[in-house]
C-alpha cells in the first residue's frame, strides 16, 4: 500500500519569498516521487521526479524537492516566489510493487500574494 | 514530444444521455493509460487502468457498466460514461504511460475534460 499526505492544504506567501510545500509518503516499496502543478481549468504538469537517484531532485521553474527517506518526506521548495506559481500543487507517490499505480496527495492551494 | 490530448475539451449533456471521451498519446505509443477524475477543489482519484487489446482494471467502488472503457490501440483509450447523471459532473483526465522510447514507462497526462450533467 502507498500513500501520501500533504501537511498543508493552503500555503500563502508573499512574491519573492521563499515556498515550502510540505508532503509525507508511506510504501511498501522503493516509491518514485514526484510533484505535479495544476493550473485553474488546466491538466496537471510535472515539476520534478525522485526515482532513487540523487536525493535533491532540481526541477522546472526553480522548483526542488529532497527525498529524505529517514522522515518520509519530500518537500517541494523554491526559493522566491512568483505570481505565476499561484496554482495547485499535487505531491504523488508510485510504488513498483503498485503497478506503477500513481496515488494522488489532496493536493495544496499555493496563493502568492504581491 | 510526449503529448497527450483529449477531447472534448468540455461538454455539457442532459441527464440519461451518454457520453464520450477520448484521449490520444500524440507522439507516443502506450499500451497502458489511466482515467481519473477530479471533483471541484480535490485530488485526483483514479478510476482505472485501460490496457490496449484487453478489459480495463476498474478501481473499487467504481461501476464498469456505467463507465466503459475501450482501448483499440495504441494511441487512443476512450471513456464513456452511460446514463449520466449530475453526480457524474466533474473533471475528467487520462494519463498514457509511454511504451517504448525516450520516455519509457513515464506518465503524461492529458489537459482534463469538464462534464456537466444537467
Amino acid at each position: 500500500a502507498q500513500s501520501v499526505t500533504q501537511l498543508d492544504s493552503h500555503v500563502s506567501v508573499s512574491e519573492g519569498t521563499p515556498v515550502l510545500l510540505r508532503c509525507n509518503y508511506s510504501s511498501s516499496y522503493s516509491p518514485s516521487l514526484f510533484w505535479y502543478v495544476q493550473h485553474p481549468n488546466k491538466g496537471l504538469q510535472l515539476l520534478l521526479k525522485y526515482t532513487s537517484a540523487a536525493t535533491l531532485v532540481k526541477g522546472i521553474n526553480g522548483f526542488e524537492a529532497e527525498f529524505k527517506k529517514s522522515e518520509t518526506s519530500f518537500h517541494l521548495t523554491k526559493p522566491s516566489a512568483h505570481m505565476s506559481d499561484a496554482a495547485e500543487y499535487f505531491c504523488v507517490v508510485s510504488g513498483t510493487g503498485g503497478g506503477n499505480k500513481l496515488t494522488f496527495g489532496t493536493g495544496t492551494q499555493l496563493k502568492v500574494e504581491l | 514530444g510526449a503529448v497527450v490530448s483529449q477531447h472534448p475539451s468540455w461538454v455539457i449533456c442532459k441527464s440519461g444521455t451518454s457520453v464520450k471521451i477520448e484521449c490520444r498519446s500524440l507522439d507516443f505509443q502506450a499500451t497502458t493509460m489511466f482515467w481519473y477524475r477530479q471533483f471541484p477543489k480535490q485530488s485526483l482519484m483514479l478510476m482505472a487502468t485501460s490496457n490496449e487489446g484487453s478489459k480495463a482494471t476498474y478501481e473499487q467502488g467504481v461501476e464498469k457498466d456505467k463507465f466503459l472503457i475501450n482501448h483499440a490501440s495504441l494511441t487512443l483509450s476512450t471513456l464513456t460514461v452511460t446514463s449520466a447523471h449530475p453526480e457524474d459532473s466533474s473533471f475528467y483526465i487520462c494519463s498514457a504511460r509511454s511504451s517504448s522510447g525516450a520516455h519509457y514507462n513515464e506518465q503524461f497526462f492529458g489537459p482534463g475534460t469538464r462534464l456537466t450533467v444537467l
